[in-house]
């Protein structure tokens, strides 16, 4: 009964490719969150959505481009990938602004 | 804009002995803070929150930290440090009415000695 889930756990491609990672949370949380860490442990948010609607877009390029399906789900999809996107990614959810958010296990994308 | 000095992004302690870790904000409003813990390959897990209640608060395995609204602190600090404390620790911080956007600190390091 995992809270935040990420698929997939590890992901390495080549540059150029496209490709996804999914998010699910099934604490009934109202807004998930994007963040990246980067190969010195520095962590900074990506996204935020609140009920499928986004509401933090923090300077990302625009081949990173989230879907939020449901209230449930938030996806990252990159686009033409290159190698300063190798990092971790690490979705969060939290219900409101107040209480504390919930982060998934992350996925560690390699770029070669 | 808010943001996050941490003191020290390593830290070595004996076990048993006390462990603090400093975490210094900036924001122009009274903020939300948080300390997260991240165990090797892991994912964050969040020690404790200060939310404008108790200006002491306790959080899990042990710790404990202090909002200092003069000193504009919130240092973390358990009385025994175990060997399993062994990891990277964060300091976030989200302001009120900012989209709950948490801005964290570098990290610190924490490694427990024999």
């Amino acid at each position: 009964d995992t809270a935040v889930s990420q698929t997939p756990k590890y992901l390495v491609t080549q540059m150029g490719n496209d490709k996804s990672i999914k998010c699910e949370q099934n604490l009934g949380h109202d807004t998930m969150y994007w963040y990246k860490q980067d190969s010195k442990k520095f962590l900074k948010i990506m996204f935020s959505y609140n009920n499928k609607e986004l509401i933090i877009n923090e300077t990302v390029p625009n081949r990173f481009s989230p879907k939020s399906p449901d209230k449930a789900h938030l996806n990252l999809h990159i686009n033409s990938l290159e190698l300063g996107d190798s990092a971790v990614y690490f979705c969060a959810s939290s219900q409101g602004e107040v209480y504390e958010q919930y982060f998934g296990p992350g996925t560690r994308l390699t770029v070669t | 804009a808010q943001s996050v000095t941490q003191l020290g992004s390593h830290v070595s302690v004996s076990e048993g002995a006390l462990v603090l870790l400093r975490c210094n904000y900036s924001s122009s409003v009274p903020p939300y803070l948080f300390w997260y813990v991240q165990y090797p390959n892991q994912g964050l897990q969040l020690l404790l929150k200060y939310t404008s209640a108790a200006t002491l608060v306790k959080g899990i395995n042990g710790f404990e930290a202090e909002f200092k609204k003069s000193e504009t602190s919130f240092h973390l600090t358990k009385p025994s440090a175990h060997m399993s404390d062994a990891a990277e620790y964060f300091c976030a911080v989200s302001e009120r009415g900012g989209g709950n956007k948490l801005t964290f600190g570098t990290g610190t390091q924490l490694k427990v000695e024999l």
